[in-house]
């Protein structure tokens, strides 16, 4: 069955790094985009970025303005989430989810678990 | 694309039926989705392409639309389907949007 094992988060003090991963089995890892969104305490669902299949187009939502890095792994079937500079704002629940059709601007069908990035001095 | 989810609080009793309404800012053609989120836990997939159901959804949740105007039907309330429900489409380009939610309340 298909599995999003999440890995990485906790608490970082503003303006630090923060590495967030996702174990992906189950499905052909390496054909899929994989895709990450975000979701603040008491709040909606935000998408942070995709990353295609093979990892040649990335794309992001507007707020991360090159903060954040997408990048996979096809070797290990894993994703990974890089964040840099980070902002109070950026405190939120961080999921990994499997694009249903593949594609990078698809409908999600597998999500992780989600693992909780908390920003703070 | 924006998406507007209402109603916001949706109110009522098992077995009844529940009506949840996705209306996008522009022609999204079919491809719509449905998730359902409860709390501490992550988005499932319940519909999507706007009337498929995913793997494993009861026949209860059904969904409709096309265009901008999009419909969750749930036909007879359990008590698990106490929940929040988002709609997304699958847009032509980045970012891709959720709508607010609808917030199905016993």
């Amino acid at each position: 069955q298909v599995q999003l094992v999440q890995s990485g988060g906790g608490v970082v003090q503003p303006g630090r790094s923060l590495r967030l991963s996702c174990a992906a089995s189950g499905f052909t890892f390496s054909s899929y985009a994989m895709h990450w969104v975000r979701q603040a305490p008491g709040k909606g669902l935000e998408w942070v970025g995709v990353i295609s299949y093979d990892g040649s187009s990335k794309y992001y939502g507007d707020f991360v303005r090159g903060r954040f890095t997408v990048s996979r792994d096809n070797s290990k079937n894993t994703l990974d989430l890089q964040m840099n500079s980070l902002r109070a704002e950026d405190t939120a629940v961080y999921f990994c989810a499997k694009a249903l059709g593949g594609g990078i601007l698809d409908q999600f069908d597998y999500w992780g678990q989600g693992t909780l990035v908390t920003v703070s001095s | 694309i924006v998406l507007t989810q209402s109603p916001a609080t949706l109110s009522l009793s098992p077995g009844e039926r529940a009506t949840l309404s996705c209306r996008a800012s522009q022609s999204v053609d079919k491809y719509l989705a449905w998730y359902q989120q409860k709390p501490g836990q992550a988005p499932r997939l319940l519909i999507y392409d706007a009337s498929n159901r995913a793997t494993g959804i009861p026949a209860r949740f059904s969904g409709s639309g096309s265009g901008t105007d999009f419909t969750l039907t749930i036909s007879s309330l359990e008590p698990e389907d106490f929940a929040v429900y988002y709609c997304q489409p699958r847009n032509n380009w980045p970012p891709i949007t959720f709508g607010q939610g609808t917030r199905l309340d016993i």
